[in-house]
């Protein structure tokens, strides 16, 4: 069964540092999310992202963080100077057809701790 | 903004006892309303989509309504393996965005 791929499954950095983590989505979905996940709180959408470009964002998607898809397979979140209130699991998320469809498809999340 | 409420946060159940977890939602034009599953340390797995009251949608033991206020997810004889967090979540509008509740938290007692 095709899955969501998300790398690294956790990463301790300092804060300050630029932290990437990538994800490869299934492969005929168009439509690409990161999602976010502070522990014991809810799943918060972070960003969207269709046909190369970002389509929606959240407030919490400030300048400190960007989103590429720098070739056919992988997507990948930036975080530009992490904040200790960046600790987090991230998820990634795709879908064929926009939410439309309805369904998710979601990683199995990169944890961040940021100290 | 959509708002998703979940009641209970946590839930104990002996193995076989039936019960329901309920998800209030306000939204600006209902466009869906899912159902997810989340174990530990995992993603969110996708259940249901509900898109307009009346709608019934069943998998195994678990079945979900939609009202024009809320959703329920009923869990006939639940087994052990249920035993997971429960999130409820809203698309609304023409946004790409999903709003999540906090989940339900299930424990099935063998």
């Amino acid at each position: 069964e095709p899955e969501v791929t998300q790398t690294p499954s956790h990463q301790v950095t300092q804060m300050g540092q630029e932290v990437i983590l990538r994800c490869v989505p299934i492969s005929n979905h168009l439509y690409f999310y990161w999602y976010r996940q502070i522990l014991g709180q809810k799943v918060e959408f972070l960003v969207s992202f269709y046909n190369n470009e970002i389509s929606e964002k959240s407030e919490i998607f400030d300048d400190q963080f960007s989103v590429e898809r720098p070739d056919g397979s992988n997507f990948t979140l930036k975080i530009r100077s992490t904040k200790l209130e960046d600790s987090a699991m991230y998820f990634c998320a795709s879908t064929e057809q926009g939410l439309a469809a309805g369904e998710l498809f979601f990683g199995e999340g990169s944890r961040l701790t940021v100290l | 903004e959509d708002q998703v409420t979940q009641s209970p946060e946590a839930l104990r159940l002996q193995e076989g006892e039936s019960s329901s977890l309920n998800c209030s939602y306000t939204v600006s034009g209902l466009r869906g309303l899912f159902w997810y599953r989340q174990d530990p340390g995992k993603g969110p797995e996708f259940l249901f989509t509900l898109y307009s009251a009346g709608e019934e949608k069943e998998k195994e033991r678990l079945k979900a309504t939609l009202t024009k206020k809320e959703s329920f997810l009923h869990i006939t004889a639940p087994k052990p393996e249920d035993s997971a967090t429960y999130l409820c979540a809203v698309n609304s509008g023409g946004y790409q965005k999903v709003t999540f509740g906090i989940g339900t938290k299930l424990q099935v007692i063998p």
